[in-house]
Protein backbone atom coordinates (compact mmCIF):
# COMPACT_ATOMS: atom_id res chain seq x y z
CA UNK A 1 0.00 0.00 0.00
CA UNK A 2 1.56 3.06 -1.27
CA UNK A 3 1.87 5.64 1.48
CA UNK A 4 2.53 9.49 1.44
CA UNK A 5 3.02 11.27 4.81
CA UNK A 6 3.47 14.90 4.85
CA UNK A 7 5.28 16.22 8.08
CA UNK A 8 2.77 18.38 9.20
CA UNK A 9 -1.28 18.72 8.45
CA UNK A 10 -1.56 22.39 10.19
CA UNK A 11 0.93 24.73 10.36
CA UNK A 12 0.92 28.34 11.15
CA UNK A 13 3.45 30.90 10.27
CA UNK A 14 3.99 34.66 10.62
CA UNK A 15 4.94 36.39 7.89
CA UNK A 16 8.22 36.35 6.31
CA UNK A 17 9.44 33.66 8.44
CA UNK A 18 11.12 30.26 6.63
CA UNK A 19 8.95 27.71 6.22
CA UNK A 20 9.72 23.71 5.80
CA UNK A 21 7.20 21.02 4.44
CA UNK A 22 8.48 17.71 4.26
CA UNK A 23 6.95 15.22 2.11
CA UNK A 24 7.82 11.03 2.42
CA UNK A 25 6.91 8.61 0.47
CA UNK A 26 7.70 4.73 1.09
CA UNK A 27 7.28 2.89 -2.65
CA UNK A 28 10.91 4.00 -4.23
CA UNK A 29 8.69 6.03 -6.50
CA UNK A 30 10.94 8.53 -9.03
CA UNK A 31 8.87 11.61 -9.11
CA UNK A 32 7.56 13.68 -6.50
CA UNK A 33 5.39 16.79 -7.03
CA UNK A 34 3.90 19.47 -4.92
CA UNK A 35 0.74 21.28 -5.40
CA UNK A 36 -1.09 24.17 -3.72
CA UNK A 37 -5.06 23.60 -3.97
CA UNK A 38 -7.42 26.67 -3.71
CA UNK A 39 -11.10 26.70 -3.65
CA UNK A 40 -12.28 27.78 -7.22
CA UNK A 41 -8.70 26.56 -8.48
CA UNK A 42 -8.03 23.79 -8.38
CA UNK A 43 -4.55 22.11 -8.45
CA UNK A 44 -1.90 23.86 -9.68
CA UNK A 45 1.61 22.20 -9.80
CA UNK A 46 4.49 24.43 -7.75
CA UNK A 47 7.59 22.46 -8.56
CA UNK A 48 8.23 18.37 -8.94
CA UNK A 49 11.11 16.35 -9.42
CA UNK A 50 11.94 13.16 -11.19
CA UNK A 51 15.19 11.98 -9.59
CA UNK A 52 17.54 12.91 -6.59
CA UNK A 53 18.77 16.48 -6.65
CA UNK A 54 16.66 17.21 -10.05
CA UNK A 55 13.84 19.58 -10.37
CA UNK A 56 11.54 21.96 -12.60
CA UNK A 57 9.37 24.22 -11.81
CA UNK A 58 5.78 23.67 -12.78
CA UNK A 59 3.30 26.30 -12.80
CA UNK A 60 3.24 28.80 -10.14
CA UNK A 61 6.92 28.37 -8.82
CA UNK A 62 7.70 32.04 -7.50
CA UNK A 63 8.13 32.45 -4.03
CA UNK A 64 9.18 28.63 -3.38
CA UNK A 65 11.85 26.21 -4.05
CA UNK A 66 12.49 22.35 -3.46
CA UNK A 67 14.62 20.13 -2.11
CA UNK A 68 15.10 16.33 -2.84
CA UNK A 69 18.15 14.71 -1.03
CA UNK A 70 17.22 11.69 -0.91
CA UNK A 71 14.81 9.71 -3.33
CA UNK A 72 12.17 9.17 -0.69
CA UNK A 73 11.84 12.59 0.61
CA UNK A 74 10.92 16.25 -1.28
CA UNK A 75 11.00 19.42 0.51
CA UNK A 76 9.14 22.34 -0.02
CA UNK A 77 10.62 25.74 1.19
CA UNK A 78 9.03 29.03 1.32
CA UNK A 79 12.12 31.22 1.98
CA UNK A 80 10.39 33.83 3.05
CA UNK A 81 6.16 33.52 3.77
CA UNK A 82 4.01 35.78 2.63
CA UNK A 83 -0.11 35.81 3.42
CA UNK A 84 -0.91 35.27 -0.37
CA UNK A 85 0.58 31.83 0.37
CA UNK A 86 -2.22 30.16 3.13
CA UNK A 87 -3.17 27.33 1.60
CA UNK A 88 -3.83 23.84 1.30
CA UNK A 89 -0.26 21.92 0.13
CA UNK A 90 -0.74 18.91 -1.41
CA UNK A 91 2.48 16.14 -2.08
CA UNK A 92 2.23 13.20 -4.37
CA UNK A 93 4.47 10.70 -6.00
CA UNK A 94 4.53 7.94 -9.40
CA UNK A 95 6.53 6.12 -10.54
CA UNK A 96 8.89 6.90 -13.49
CA UNK A 97 7.94 7.15 -17.25
CA UNK A 98 4.65 5.99 -18.07
CA UNK A 99 2.27 9.22 -18.36
CA UNK A 100 -0.45 7.28 -17.43
CA UNK A 101 0.78 6.20 -13.92
CA UNK A 102 -1.26 6.94 -10.73
CA UNK A 103 -0.27 10.00 -8.70
CA UNK A 104 -0.59 9.07 -4.98
CA UNK A 105 -1.39 11.86 -2.86
CA UNK A 106 -0.38 12.77 0.62
CA UNK A 107 -3.12 14.15 3.58
CA UNK A 108 -2.26 17.61 2.97
CA UNK A 109 -0.75 20.55 4.77
CA UNK A 110 -3.02 23.46 5.75
CA UNK A 111 -0.82 26.31 5.97
CA UNK A 112 -1.95 29.64 7.19
CA UNK A 113 0.31 32.78 7.19
CA UNK A 114 -0.37 35.65 9.45
CA UNK B 1 -0.56 24.44 -23.89
CA UNK B 2 -2.62 22.24 -22.64
CA UNK B 3 -5.34 23.02 -20.36
CA UNK B 4 -8.61 21.53 -18.86
CA UNK B 5 -12.31 23.02 -17.81
CA UNK B 6 -14.34 21.64 -16.24
CA UNK B 7 -17.59 23.94 -16.49
CA UNK B 8 -19.37 23.54 -13.39
CA UNK B 9 -17.91 24.45 -9.92
CA UNK B 10 -20.70 23.14 -8.11
CA UNK B 11 -23.64 20.31 -9.14
CA UNK B 12 -26.62 18.91 -6.81
CA UNK B 13 -28.47 16.03 -8.03
CA UNK B 14 -30.84 13.73 -5.74
CA UNK B 15 -30.02 10.16 -5.26
CA UNK B 16 -30.99 7.44 -8.14
CA UNK B 17 -30.77 10.30 -10.85
CA UNK B 18 -27.86 10.24 -13.39
CA UNK B 19 -25.14 12.06 -12.90
CA UNK B 20 -22.77 13.75 -15.39
CA UNK B 21 -19.67 15.97 -14.68
CA UNK B 22 -18.16 17.55 -17.29
CA UNK B 23 -14.87 17.83 -18.38
CA UNK B 24 -13.17 19.48 -22.09
CA UNK B 25 -9.41 19.93 -22.45
CA UNK B 26 -6.93 21.46 -25.11
CA UNK B 27 -4.31 19.78 -26.65
CA UNK B 28 -3.55 19.07 -30.00
CA UNK B 29 -1.78 15.25 -29.19
CA UNK B 30 -2.87 12.20 -27.92
CA UNK B 31 -3.51 13.18 -23.67
CA UNK B 32 -3.70 10.64 -21.14
CA UNK B 33 -6.81 11.47 -19.18
CA UNK B 34 -8.03 11.10 -15.33
CA UNK B 35 -10.36 11.55 -12.89
CA UNK B 36 -9.74 12.21 -9.40
CA UNK B 37 -11.66 12.25 -6.44
CA UNK B 38 -11.40 13.91 -2.96
CA UNK B 39 -14.04 12.80 -0.40
CA UNK B 40 -14.31 14.85 2.97
CA UNK B 41 -11.37 14.73 5.03
CA UNK B 42 -10.04 11.98 2.85
CA UNK B 43 -6.53 12.32 0.64
CA UNK B 44 -7.18 12.80 -3.07
CA UNK B 45 -7.76 9.45 -5.17
CA UNK B 46 -7.62 7.85 -8.55
CA UNK B 47 -10.81 7.35 -9.57
CA UNK B 48 -9.98 5.99 -12.97
CA UNK B 49 -8.04 6.96 -16.35
CA UNK B 50 -9.24 6.45 -19.45
CA UNK B 51 -6.63 4.17 -20.96
CA UNK B 52 -8.33 1.30 -18.53
CA UNK B 53 -11.94 1.35 -19.75
CA UNK B 54 -12.90 0.31 -16.66
CA UNK B 55 -15.92 1.26 -14.58
CA UNK B 56 -15.28 2.27 -10.91
CA UNK B 57 -18.08 2.34 -8.27
CA UNK B 58 -20.17 2.63 -10.74
CA UNK B 59 -18.35 5.69 -13.09
CA UNK B 60 -17.42 5.36 -16.04
CA UNK B 61 -15.63 7.75 -18.99
CA UNK B 62 -15.12 8.28 -22.40
CA UNK B 63 -12.73 9.68 -24.10
CA UNK B 64 -14.25 11.50 -27.23
CA UNK B 65 -11.37 13.33 -28.81
CA UNK B 66 -14.03 15.12 -31.62
CA UNK B 67 -15.09 16.99 -28.64
CA UNK B 68 -12.04 17.10 -26.56
CA UNK B 69 -14.02 15.71 -23.67
CA UNK B 70 -13.82 13.37 -21.04
CA UNK B 71 -16.95 13.53 -19.04
CA UNK B 72 -17.90 11.45 -15.99
CA UNK B 73 -21.03 9.55 -15.46
CA UNK B 74 -22.84 7.20 -13.18
CA UNK B 75 -26.65 6.32 -14.08
CA UNK B 76 -27.95 5.98 -10.30
CA UNK B 77 -25.88 8.43 -8.03
CA UNK B 78 -25.58 7.70 -4.49
CA UNK B 79 -25.25 9.54 -1.44
CA UNK B 80 -21.55 8.06 -0.79
CA UNK B 81 -21.00 10.00 -4.22
CA UNK B 82 -20.76 13.33 -2.59
CA UNK B 83 -17.42 14.58 -3.12
CA UNK B 84 -14.98 16.97 -5.24
CA UNK B 85 -13.70 15.43 -8.63
CA UNK B 86 -10.99 16.47 -10.42
CA UNK B 87 -10.42 15.85 -14.21
CA UNK B 88 -6.63 15.47 -15.41
CA UNK B 89 -4.65 15.63 -18.57
CA UNK B 90 -1.14 14.38 -18.65
CA UNK B 91 0.28 14.89 -22.40
CA UNK B 92 2.06 11.72 -22.43
CA UNK B 93 5.52 10.89 -23.25
CA UNK B 94 7.77 11.60 -20.62
CA UNK B 95 6.06 14.43 -19.07
CA UNK B 96 5.11 13.49 -15.67
CA UNK B 97 3.11 16.16 -14.68
CA UNK B 98 -0.49 16.28 -14.63
CA UNK B 99 -2.86 19.21 -15.55
CA UNK B 100 -6.15 19.42 -13.17
CA UNK B 101 -9.39 21.26 -13.70
CA UNK B 102 -10.56 23.56 -10.86
CA UNK B 103 -12.52 20.59 -9.82
CA UNK B 104 -16.50 20.19 -9.37
CA UNK B 105 -18.07 19.99 -5.94
CA UNK B 106 -20.90 17.16 -6.44
CA UNK B 107 -23.57 16.96 -3.74
CA UNK B 108 -25.93 14.09 -3.72
CA UNK B 109 -28.81 14.54 -2.13
CA UNK B 110 -31.11 11.96 -0.32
Amino acid sequence: DVKVTQSSRYLVKRTGEKVFLECVQDMDHENMFWYRQDPGLGLRLIYFSYDVKMKEKGDIPEGYSVSREKKERFSLILESASTNQTSMYLCASSPWAASYNEQFFGPGTRLTVL
Amino acid sequence: AQRVTQPEKLLSVFKGAPVELKCNYSYSGSPELFWYVQYSRQRLQLLLRHISRESIKGFTADLNKGETSFHLKKPFAQEEDSAMYYCALNSGGSNYKLTFGKGTLLTVNP
